[in-house]
């Protein structure tokens, strides 16, 4: 079983929609939960960052920590064509490093 | 606040040619830094990592190397590239190791 499971997608929503991402994990000492988006060509942008379980929001987007079932989402409310970008979540143990990641999900909004 | 840049954004090397890629992290001091690769559809590979200036851990056994010669500065390098080196490399950093990484935008390197 690999550490971090991710649905590589494509996933293709109409504007307005909102969307669900979903990351299961296989490591239970898993404390700190990220969701970063990336652009084509481009770097990976941290949107999200969360320790332990619980819920956390920001503007459009929501990023919810279960622990016990080893599963974190991201959800996008009134998603937009700007939203088109491949998302990746992360996560690392307390006072260690590196970063596990998944492979991303590549999400296109249509206008 | 604190910036990352990766430069070049785009290289094209032939095979057995040296590299060198640099990274540097403004407004920040002590950073961690991180090196990782990227290939379509295998996610992101940490290949190197570093939490102060001389000190370089390495991931995975490889044909690269990083060095960290001054506090804000990662460089990734390489004697000879192979075939298998091309890919999109990604610099980022960190403020401890509980934080989270702030990426820049990559340098997409291409090997004929």
């Amino acid at each position: 079983q690999k550490e971090v499971e991710q649905d590589p997608g494509p996933l293709s929503v109409p504007e307005g929609a909102i969307v669900s991402l979903n990351c299961t994990y296989s490591n239970s000492a898993f404390q700190y939960f990220m969701w970063y988006r990336q652009y084509s060509r481009k770097g990976p942008e941290l949107l999200m960052y969360t320790y332990s379980s619980g819920n956390k929001e920001d503007g459009r987007f929501t990023a919810q920590v279960d622990k016990s079932s080893k599963y974190i989402s991201l959800f996008i409310r009134d998603s937009q064509p700007s939203d088109s970008a491949t998302y990746l979540c992360a996560m690392s143990v307390i006072g260690n490093t590196p970063l596990v990641f998944g492979k991303g999900t590549r999400l296109s909004v249509i206008a | 606040s604190q910036t990352i840049h990766q430069w070049p954004a785009t290289l094209v090397q032939p095979v057995g040619s040296p590299l060198s890629l640099e990274c540097t992290v403004e407004g920040t001091s002590n950073p961690n830094l991180y090196w990782y690769r990227q290939a379509a559809g295998r996610g992101l590979q940490l290949l190197f990592y570093s939490v102060g200036i001389g000190q370089i851990s390495s991931e995975v056994p490889q044909n690269l190397s990083a060095s960290r010669p001054q506090d804000r500065q990662f460089i990734l390098s390489s004697k000879k590239l192979l075939l298998s080196d091309s890919g999109f490399y990604l610099c980022a950093w960190s403020g401890n190791s509980n934080q989270p990484q702030h990426f820049g935008d990559g340098t997409r390197l291409s090997i004929l």
